[in-house]
């Protein structure tokens, strides 16, 4: 069974700091997504990263997927209270027929 | 394209009573997965579709639990006598094939 935890699991900071989520595993995965979620509502889609070492950028959001393929870091630049919400990594095994979610990473921005 | 739209949004249920939930993806897209989400922790896989046919069921699926998918467009996933153990958000996904796969907003099952 193919596991991911992610840390911290609560995060609270101030307006304008910057912060680095976790994704850890065991186990090598074919691609990893991160995902977004609004209390009430599904997750939204912010990222895939396939190869190991790959590194793509989305405004102030870093994602990096790990040379081994079996970890990957999110990392937020001044972070604004927008970017509050559930962030969740999810994997795909080579079969690609499900995804394995992490245990998300729910994070605070005080103005 | 409105993207993947789940129905109701919101179910409250008795114990031993039947539910129905209601799944239509992006019309494109040929795989469909429902997923079960239960405070604070991540989705969980239930089972996914290509096209009309159910390929992989989750240990999670009980005998209770019977998803379809006819003419391989939107989706039901009923659930049998249930349980207060069954409340939870149910998240539907669709893809086309093997790409990534977006989410709908849920349907929140609360069991009395």
């Amino acid at each position: 069974t193919q596991l991911l935890e992610q840390s911290p699991q609560f995060l609270s900071i101030q307006e304008g700091e910057n912060l680095t989520v976790y994704c850890n595993s065991s186990s090598v995965f074919s691609s990893l997504q991160w995902y977004r979620q609004e209390p009430g509502e599904g997750p939204v889609l912010l990222v895939t990263v396939v190869t190991g070492g790959e590194v793509k950028k989305l405004k102030r959001l870093t994602f990096q997927f790990g040379d081994a393929r079996k970890d990957s870091s999110l990392h937020i630049t001044a972070a604004q209270p927008g970017d509050t919400g559930l962030y969740l990594c999810a994997g795909t095994d080579n079969a690609g027929n499900m995804l394995t979610f992490g245990g998300g990473t729910r994070l605070m921005v005080k103005p | 394209d409105t993207g993947v739209s789940q129905d109701p949004r919101h179910k409250i249920t008795k114990r031993g009573q039947n539910v129905t939930f209601r799944c239509d993806p992006i019309s494109e897209h040929n795989r469909l997965y429902w997923y079960r989400q239960t405070l604070g922790q991540g989705p969980e896989f239930l089972t996914y579709f290509q096209n009309e046919a159910q390929l992989e069921k989750s240990r999670l699926l009980s005998d209770r639990f019977s998803a379809e998918r006819p003419k391989g467009s939107f989706s039901t996933l009923e659930i049998q006598r249930t349980e207060q153990g069954d409340s939870a958000m149910y998240l539907c996904a669709s893809s086309y094939h093997r790409l990534e796969q977006f989410f709908g907003p849920g349907t929140r099952l609360t069991v009395l």
